[in-house]
């Protein structure tokens, strides 16, 4: 039993690039989420999605888009990179429902945008 | 806005002594959930321990207990007899309630550094 993986776990890009984390859970959550994590900030959430077919804008989603490809996977993509977007980004997921339910996180992907 | 605060950016504590890091939140909800989770250097993020607002219980896991004070909006860690494994991040947590997803709101966060 894996929980929730990120690929890749390190990347550089320059400035304009694009590229996709991935993320994948083998919990049968039905929710899943994308954090940044930013020195003195916490974790900010980006995009989440409660169930299949449905995502929704989090906190901080300006530059990024999603896909929950499936009940396993859901994926962020920065289409144009940019040096504001250099961060740690998470991935979790949770049972989802009406009840409140912990998160579970994925190791993190070191993103640096020169 | 839902605000969780932490207000010690850093602490230090000596292996087997006690140690209590403080987090204050805002809302307007009566029911909530609120949650401590531990980031150690390897960056994974765990899951401390958990408290329902409406049990008037402080939840305990082990070595680590809450002090939650519902009223005073305060949701306090304690970590009793402290290891060097304890070293890391702690981050208090609060996600509202309703909806179908457990969207969470951080601290930044309180780094705690345990002695010998």
């Amino acid at each position: 039993n894996a929980g929730v993986t990120q690929t890749p776990k390190f990347q550089v890009l320059k400035t304009g690039q694009s590229m996709t984390l991935q993320c994948a859970q083998d919990m049968n959550h039905n929710s899943m989420y994308w954090y940044r994590q930013d020195p003195g900030m916490g974790l900010r959430l980006i995009y989440y999605s409660a169930s299949e077919g449905t995502t929704d804008k989090g906190e901080v989603p300006n530059g990024y888009n999603v896909s929950r490809l499936n009940k396993r996977e859901f994926s962020l993509r920065l289409e144009s990179a940019a040096p504001s977007q250099t961060s740690v980004y998470f991935c979790a997921s949770s049972e989802g429902g009406t009840r409140v339910y912990e998160q579970y996180f994925g190791p993190g992907t070191r993103l640096t945008v020169t | 806005a839902q605000t969780v605060t932490q207000s010690q950016p850093e602490m230090s504590v000596q292996e087997a002594e006690t140690v209590t890091l403080s987090c204050t939140y805002d809302t307007s909800e009566n029911n909530y959930y609120l949650f401590w989770y531990k980031q150690p250097p390897s960056r994974q993020m765990i899951l401390v321990i958990r408290q329902e607002a409406y049990k008037q219980q402080n939840a305990t896991e082990n070595r680590f207990s809450v002090n939650f004070q519902k009223a005073a909006k305060s949701f306090s860690l304690k970590i009793s007899d402290s290891q060097l494994g304890d070293t890391a991040m702690y981050f208090c947590a609060f996600p509202p309630w309703g909806g179908t997803a457990s969207k969470l709101t951080f601290g930044t966060g309180t780094r705690l550094q345990v002695t010998l």
